[in-house]
C-alpha cells in the first residue's frame, strides 16, 4: 500500500513555542487532511486541504498542501497545554482511499 | 448529535473466539470504513463500504468480515480471533458528493489472549 512518512515521531516543547510537523508520500494525493487524537478518543479533523499549494489556517493551526502533491505540513503557533495529543496526517488518492501517517506525539510543558 | 457510535469500548477475547464490533452512524453517510490502529503504525484500512450492500477490502482485510445491510450500520466480524488482532479499532463515516471529511467513532480496544 501507499506509505506516508510522518515526522517527527514525538516532540517535547515548552508552552508558547511554535511546532511544525510534516508528512511525505511516494505517491500523489488529491486531498491532505490533518487530525488530532486525544487519549481514548477517535481522531478529530483539524484541517482539510484540497489543492496543491493551498495554505489554510484554523486558529493557531496552519497547514499547507505541497506543490508536488506528495507532502504537507502542519504548524501550531504559541502552543498551549491542551495541544497535547497525537497528530495524524492523511492523504486521499484517486481511488478515494485514505492513508494515514504514523502520528506525531506532542507533549507541551506548562 | 451522536455521530459515529462504536460498541463495545473494550473487549477481551480468547484465541479462536468470534465477535462482532458494532458501528452505527446517524448522519446518513454513504461511506463507512473500519481501521485498526497499532503503535507506531497509524491507522490502516481493513474494509470499507460505499453504500448499503456494497463492501470492499482495504489494506489489511484478512481475518475480518463486514456487511452493510443498512446505511446506518457497518459491523466488523472476527470469525476466529488471533493475538495479532489485538488492536484499537476505529469506525469512520463520510458523506458522498466529493466530501473528504471522515468522522471517527471513539474506538474499540480489543485484546486477544
Amino acid at each position: 500500500g501507499q506509505q506516508l512518512n510522518q515526522s517527527p515521531q514525538s516532540m517535547f516543547i515548552q508552552e508558547g513555542e511554535d511546532v511544525s510537523m510534516n508528512c511525505t508520500s511516494s505517491s500523489i494525493f488529491n486531498t491532505w487532511l490533518w487530525y488530532k487524537q486525544d487519549p481514548g478518543e477517535g481522531p478529530v479533523l483539524l484541517i482539510a486541504l484540497y489543492k496543491a499549494g493551498e495554505l489554510t489556517s484554523n486558529g493557531r493551526l496552519t497547514a499547507q498542501f505541497g506543490i508536488t502533491r506528495k507532502d504537507s505540513f502542519l504548524n501550531i503557533s504559541a502552543s498551549i497545554p491542551s495541544d497535547v495529543g497525537i497528530y495524524f496526517c492523511a492523504g486521499q488518492n484517486n481511488f478515494n482511499k485514505f492513508y494515514f501517517g504514523s502520528g506525531t506525539k506532542l507533549n507541551v510543558k506548562p | 448529535n451522536a455521530g459515529v457510535t462504536q460498541t463495545p469500548k473494550f473487549q477481551v477475547l480468547k484465541t479462536g473466539q468470534s465477535m462482532t464490533l458494532q458501528c452505527a452512524q446517524d448522519m446518513n453517510h454513504e461511506y463507512m470504513s473500519w481501521y485498526r490502529q497499532d503503535p507506531g503504525m497509524g491507522l490502516r484500512l481493513i474494509h470499507y463500504s460505499v453504500g448499503a450492500g456494497i463492501t470492499d477490502q482495504g489494506e489489511v482485510p484478512n481475518g475480518y468480515n463486514v456487511s452493510r445491510s443498512t446505511t446506518e450500520d457497518f459491523p466488523l466480524r472476527l470469525l476466529s480471533a488471533a493475538p495479532s488482532q489485538t488492536s484499537v479499532y476505529f469506525c469512520a463515516s463520510r458523506g458522498g458528493g466529493g466530501t473528504n471529511i471522515q468522522y471517527f467513532g471513539a474506538g474499540t480496544r480489543l485484546s486477544v489472549l
